[in-house]
């Protein structure tokens, strides 16, 4: 059964200071690893997608990378609009399996 | 563009009746999914359609809630009988086509969110 296990849980953070949010995933035959943004009272905004060990990828501040066991979020000099809970899936096959998502709250 | 669309954004039902939840996907989106979120939770998978083949129904957490995209594009999840358990808010997502040895991403809608009293 697949399993991924997002932390922390909270993250709070003073706007410029960088960090790191941790995806742990147990995925046989992974064909995905997606990283999604959700605000309150929306649906879960697509961000990254990575697909195999080693890949990285970027959008403004933020960088995803993948290992056979974990993914990570980079979040670099955030910004107080970079506050939301962040929800790491995985899937081998179709459906997404989520972790519990972390959220990060970044004060100005 | 426009993307996943899902209406009602709120119900709140009566313990005991019938909803129907709907949800329109991004134009030309072969794949549908449905999943349910409780509170401070992530999203849990119900269900899954490629056109109007429902190939994934293991996540539906009883024989109340069914299902359906009969034409391949719009799609309805209902429960019969709400419980109060139900209460929740229920995503739809839409992803382009298929392949067999990688996913595509899922664009979510909005969500509906379901209070049973």
């Amino acid at each position: 059964e697949d399993q991924v296990t997002q932390s922390p849980e909270a993250l709070r953070l003073q706007e410029g200071e960088s960090s790191s949010l941790n995806c742990s995933y147990t995925v046989s035959g992974l064909r995905g690893l997606f990283w999604y943004r959700q605000d309150p009272g929306k649906g879960p905004e697509f961000l990254f997608t990575l697909y195999s060990a080693g890949e990285e990828k970027e959008k403004e501040r933020l960088k995803a990378t993948l290992t056979k066991k974990e993914s990570f979020l980079h979040i670099t000099a955030p910004k107080p609009e970079d506050s939301a809970t962040y929800l790491c899936g995985g899937t081998s096959g179709s459906r997404l399996t989520f972790g519990e998502g972390t959220q990060l709250t970044v004060n100005p | 563009g426009a993307g996943v669309s899902q209406s009602p954004r709120y119900k709140v039902a009566k313990r005991g009746q019938d909803v129907a939840l709907r949800c329109d996907p991004i134009s030309g989106h072969v794949s549908l999914f449905w999943y349910q979120q409780a509170l401070g939770q992530g999203p849990e998978f119900l269900t899954y359609f490629q056109n109007e083949a429902q190939l994934d129904k293991s996540g539906l957490p009883s024989d109340r809630f069914f299902a359906e995209r009969p034409e391949g594009s719009v799609s309805t999840l209902k429960i019969q009988r709400t419980q109060q358990e139900d209460s929740a808010v229920y995503l739809c997502a839409s992803s382009l086509s298929f392949h067999p040895t990688i996913s595509y991403e899922q664009y979510f809608g909005p969500g509906t969110r379901l209070t049973v009293t």
